[in-house]
């Protein structure tokens, strides 16, 4: 039943290790986000696909790489993994030609030590 | 460029009296507003919309929000406060279309006081 799915919730890895989230919507949408949330609570876009293409990248570092392999799907892989990079990360949908709004995931916890 | 304030770190509230969360945006043309509301350790969850028409928009949970553009300003309020909505409040701004990036304010955490 849950619109928009992450996996997993709680990720805890060693600096330079690699890593993925992964995200799951059932909500038939077009547009898929990554949000990054610090420890301040400040929430910001990373990517967003439509459609399986990538539409927004924002200044991320290319350790960070999105891959859409459908539409529902959108999974976010970190490499050489560094202590900033220890938040949480929100996934969400949209449908495209609406007024916009997104439906988020539970989040996944990122710690890196 | 797109940018959202909310004024207001934290706001402590007792039980049954009213709210009122402030939100200010700039945006060169007419935005879609929102306003979410994160519970620790959940996702976001939105309680209302404004992208058109009527300037109040009535959202889940008994929340109210009033879009006054001269002010710039998408203030959340809601009449009599449970202890239950004690959370996270995230203001966001979104350009036209469905596929755009969302800009958050830096959010407000509501205590609420039996």
């Amino acid at each position: 039943d849950t619109a928009v799915s992450q996996t997993p919730k709680y990720l805890v890895t060693q600096m330079g290790n690699d890593k993925s989230i992964k995200c799951e919507q059932n909500l038939g949408h077009d547009t898929m986000y990554w949000y990054k949330q610090d420890s301040k609570k400040f929430l910001k876009i990373m990517f967003s696909y439509n459609n399986k293409e990538l539409i927004i990248n924002e200044t991320v570092p290319n350790r960070f790489s999105p891959k859409s392999p459908d539409k529902a799907h959108l999974n976010l892989h970190i490499n050489s993994l560094e202590l900033g990079d220890s938040a949480v990360y929100f996934c969400a949908s949209s449908q495209e030609g609406t007024s916009g709004e997104q439906y988020f995931g539970p989040g996944t916890r990122l710690t890196v030590t | 460029a797109q940018s959202v304030t909310q004024p207001d770190i934290h706001i402590t509230v007792s039980e049954g009296a009213s709210l009122e969360l402030r939100c200010n945006y700039s945006y060169g043309a007419t935005p879609y507003l929102f306003w979410y509301v994160q519970s620790p350790g959940q996702g976001l969850q939105l309680l209302l919309k404004y992208f058109s028409g009527d300037t109040l928009v009535q959202g889940i949970k008994g929340f109210e929000a009033e879009f006054k553009r001269s002010q710039s300003s998408f203030n959340l309020r809601k009449p009599s406060v449970h202890w239950s909505d004690a959370a996270e409040y995230f203001c966001a701004v979104g350009a036209t279309g469905g596929y755009n990036k969302l800009i958050f304010g830096a959010g407000t955490r509501l205590a609420v006081h039996p």
